[in-house]
């Protein structure tokens, strides 16, 4: 069963700084995707970024971008120019084009420092 | 109209009553889903329905009946729940004529106590 993992449970950041949030996975398949999910406190859920298992090159969205490295299963988010309005429950997650379940990680939550 | 609305935001039931949990989309997308979250909990998965067909039961309890009635609704009937269903109840969307899996497109959620 293919299982997302996220080993961070908090992390702060100071406004304009950056950082990484961590996300390993685990899967049998060669064509999946990958996303990561923001969750601001009793907001809706919204997406991030989204990656192609099969494009090698790494997605990035503006101030987001992500560190896919398929050998070792690895997909991390970079947050560059922290901005007060990044505080959030961050969610790895993963999804096949077969069954098209939307696996989530535990969560990182975010604490964007002033 | 990029929303996916979800009512009521929040209901307290007891035990034994029937209740009902509301979903509506109108991007025109064919495939809905069913989240349960607890808090400080990922979004763990429940149903989802493709092209009004149920295609992913992810073994929930009978007490939770879903029933997609059109493409732009999808319900969840609720019956004879336990204080431990308490949680918030998501529902979101997804466009199927990409082919891959994209955006899931989610409500702001129901939040769920059972007394």
């Amino acid at each position: 069963a293919q299982t997302v993992t996220q080993s961070q449970p908090e992390m702060s950041v100071q406004e304009a700084e950056t950082v990484t949030l961590s996300c390993t996975y685990d899967t049998s398949e060669s064509d999946y995707y990958l996303f990561w999910y923001k969750q601001p406190p009793s907001r809706q859920m919204i997406l991030v970024i989204r990656q192609e298992a099969y494009k090698q090159q790494n997605a990035t969205e503006n101030r987001f971008s992500v560190n896919f490295q398929k050998a070792a299963k690895s997909f991390s988010l970079k947050i560059s120019d922290s901005q007060l309005g990044d505080a959030a429950m961050y969610f790895c997650a993963y999804a096949t084009s077969g069954t098209y379940k939307y696996i989530f990680g535990t969560g990182t939550r975010l604490k964007v420092l002033a | 109209d990029t929303e996916v609305t979800q009512t009521p935001k929040h209901l307290v039931m007891g035990m034994t009553n029937k209740k009902s949990l509301k979903c509506e989309q109108h991007m025109g997308h064919r495939a809905m889903y069913w989240y349960k979250q607890k808090a400080k909990k990922p979004p763990e998965l429940m149903f989802v329905y493709s092209y009004e067909k149920l295609s992913i039961n992810e073994s929930v309890p009978s007490r939770f009946s879903p029933e997609c009635p059109n493409s732009s609704l999808l319900n969840l009937h609720l019956h004879a729940l336990q204080p431990e269903d308490s949680a918030l109840y998501l529902c979101a969307s997804r466009n199927t004529g990409t082919g891959t899996p994209g955006e899931l497109f989610f409500g702001e959620g129901s939040r769920l106590t059972v007394l």
